[in-house]
């Protein structure tokens, strides 16, 4: 069975430094791979996505991810983090033979320092 | 163009009662998913319906049902609530499940609150 793993549960940065969240999946074939932000209290916005190609991938808000097979990791980055970043972000694998059932991790909250 | 919405936004049962929520998909989207988010941990995938049938099941109880309506609106119902049952329920919207797994839009949800 897939699984996903986001080993740290709070990060915490200063506004405008750079922010790297980490995601390792277990999967056992190539896995359609997403980033998800949700706000307090609120539903989940897809930041950005992975299903083939080129494994940097660009997504909403100034995220990126890179995809790296060989460590099974999907981290998201971002260069300079801005207060309205201040989340909580899911990384999640899609399975490819049955729709869009999606396994999520466990989250990371970002809290942003001024 | 409206996103996809779901009623009641917030519900408080008492444990042993009956539950009903409410999902509406995007416009055009044919495929809904029901995802139960405890506080504290990611979204678990409950559900998933297309055409009005079960694509998809999670490891959740029998307590737990859905169905999908041919406007492609769906309900998810839970009996014999129970306290643990107390979370944010997430409905997903897509266009049509299949291999390429497409985007999934989420709703606000519905925070239950079972006491």
């Amino acid at each position: 069975a897939q699984s996903v793993t986001q080993p740290d549960i709070h990060i915490t940065v200063s506004e405008g430094a750079s922010l790297e969240l980490r995601c390792n999946y277990s999967y056992g074939a190539t896995p359609y791979l997403f980033w998800y932000v949700q706000s307090p209290g609120q539903g989940l916005q897809l930041l950005l996505k992975y299903f083939s190609g080129d494994t940097l991938v660009q997504g909403i808000k100034g995220f990126e991810a890179e995809f790296k097979r060989s460590q099974s990791s999907f981290n998201l980055r971002k260069p300079s983090v801005h207060w309205s970043d201040a989340a909580e972000y899911f990384c999640a694998v899609g399975e490819r033979a049955a729709g869009n059932k999606l396994t999520f991790g466990g989250g990371t909250r970002v809290l942003v320092k001024p | 163009d409206a996103g996809v919405t779901q009623s009641p936004t917030h519900l408080i049962k008492t444990r042993g009662q009956h539950v009903t929520l409410r999902c509406s998909p995007i416009s055009g989207h044919k495929s809904v998913s029901w995802y139960q988010q405890v506080l504290g941990q990611g979204p678990q995938f409950i559900f998933q319906y297309y055409e009005k049938e079960e694509r998809g099941r999670g490891n959740f109880p029998d307590r737990f049902s859905a169905r999908q309506f041919p406007n492609y609106s769906s309900e998810l119902n839970v009996n014999a609530l129970l306290l643990g049952d107390s979370a944010l329920y997430l409905c997903a919207s897509i266009l049509r499940p299949g291999p390429q797994n497409t985007e999934a839009f989420f709703g606000q949800g519905t925070r239950l609150t079972v006491v």
